[in-house]
């Protein structure tokens, strides 16, 4: 079945610089490569998604980009606010059958002021 | 409009009790899920609902673990007998239609003592 991992686990980074955080996945049917931002005591939110058919997915501060040949995916923050501390997860899918996501184990962003 | 909500927001039980997580879908999202989050990890499936097809039963640890889902309203997750190693954050989600965004609950915080 569909393995995700994620990296690093844990990530600091000043306000306003980048953060980049990794995933690869083993499942080559996967089409679907949604990211999520889970903040404290609170259920995860979709903030960007790629699919398969697209390399590249820019929303604001936030890009996603997707290498189908070497199977990794990659989250892209530009210049990090506080707001930003949370965990993220990576996940992947294939868009049919139960849809069910894979997820990345998390990777912990602290934006220190 | 509302998003998915989640009862109870905690729960604390003794070990070999039984306890019902409950979830309450966006209103018009047919697909369902349930994940299970272990303390420090990513999320794992659980189960699926699509409608009135027959559930993907695939992510569930145990037969000690089952779910129900009243057409496309709430879902019921059980947990008979618990046991230590199901304390986990209890997550819902569900989306309009299967392979649309996954929308999630704010989770149940289950502890087993």
């Amino acid at each position: 079945g569909e393995n995700v991992e994620q990296h690093p686990s844990t990530l600091s980074v000043q306000e306003g610089d980048s953060a980049v955080i990794k995933c690869t996945y083993s499942d080559s049917a996967s089409n679907y490569f949604p990211w999520y931002k889970q903040e404290l005591g609170k259920g995860p939110q979709l903030i960007i998604d790629i699919r398969s058919n697209v390399g590249e997915k820019k929303d604001q501060r936030i890009a996603v980009t997707l290498n189908k040949t070497a199977k990794h995916f990659s989250l892209h923050i530009t210049e990090t606010q506080p707001e930003d501390s949370a965990v993220y997860f990576c996940a992947a899918t294939i868009l049919s059958g139960t849809y069910k996501y894979i997820f990345g184990t998390g990777t912990r962003l602290k934006v220190l002021a | 409009g509302a998003g998915v909500s989640q009862s109870p927001s905690n729960k604390v039980t003794e070990k070999g009790k039984d306890v019902e997580l409950r979830c309450d879908p966006i209103s018009g999202h047919t697909a369902l899920y349930w994940y299970r989050q272990r303390l420090g990890q990513g999320l794992e499936f659980l189960i699926y609902f699509q409608g009135n097809s027959a559930p993907d039963k695939s992510g569930l640890p145990s037969d000690r673990f089952s779910a129900e889902r009243t057409g496309e309203s709430v879902s019921t997750l059980t947990i008979q007998r618990t046991q230590q190693e199901d304390s986990a954050v209890y997550l819902c989600a569900s989306s309009s239609v299967p392979g649309d965004t996954q929308y999630f609950g704010p989770g149940t915080r289950l502890t087993v003592l």
